[in-house]
């Protein structure tokens, strides 16, 4: 199975910041990655596909970047509705594996 | 609009069975893969298997061979999640996703609003 490690595992900012998190794989995956966005309550929300496609209707401030094994999530200015939990996902293979969240908290 | 309403809640003693349901709507339930993902509590997402409604075929995690079954109703466009001899430890939200195999890559664009099952005695 491919292992995805994120990080950090949660972290505090305030609005306006800029925001980055890193998931690693632990073989190559190309570029099939996908990051998540989860509230507290709801299922996960798609924001980010093939590593760097935005989702239809997610706000431009999200970006992804990387291929490989090495990923990021960038949040350019961290508005209120962005405080949540963010997944990476990899589909190159089954069984489909997630890391394990990173927490962003309001500081 | 594509809509995926999964069944209530459950409350199950150890060793039973629960059976979650994904009704899926605004689009063609032949034409997607359905897949099966839970969260336990303050956890982070797991996948479980999914179940290829055309033609019925399913696939599953080996942590679940043996204890789940996915399957599908057609003609009410409804994809199932069975998992058998419940643990304290299947306490979880269990969530049915729509996986999109198209261009470029795959990703899980639509999500029920997930299935709370509680394994209590």
């Amino acid at each position: 199975d491919i292992q995805m490690t994120q990080s950090p595992s949660s972290l505090s900012a305030s609005v306006g910041d800029r925001v980055t998190i890193t998931c690693r794989a632990s073989q190559s995956i190309t570029n099939y990655l996908n990051w998540y966005q989860q509230k507290p309550g709801k299922a996960p929300k798609l924001l980010i596909y093939a590593a760097s496609s935005l989702q239809s209707g997610v706000p431009s401030r999200f970006s992804g970047s990387g291929s490989g094994t090495d990923f990021t999530l960038t949040i350019s200015s961290l508005q209120p509705e962005d405080f949540a939990t963010y997944y990476c996902q990899q589909s190159y293979s089954t069984p489909q594996t997630f890391g394990q969240g990173t927490k962003v908290e309001i500081k | 609009q594509v809509q995926l309403v999964q069944s209530g809640a459950e409350v199950k003693k150890p060793g039973a069975s629960v059976k979650v349901s994904c009704k899926a709507s605004g689009y063609t339930f032949t034409g997607y893969y359905m897949h099966w993902v839970r969260q336990a509590p303050g956890q982070g997402l797991e996948w479980m298997g999914w179940v290829n409604p055309k033609s019925g075929g399913a696939n599953y995690a080996q942590k679940f061979q043996g204890r789940v079954t996915m399957t599908r109703d057609t003609s009410i466009s409804t994809a199932y999640m069975e998992l058998r001899r419940l643990r304290s430890d299947d306490t979880a939200v269990y969530y049915c996703a729509r996986f999109s195999s198209g261009s470029p890559t795959p990703y899980f664009d639509y999500w029920g609003q997930g299935t709370l099952v509680t394994v209590s005695s």
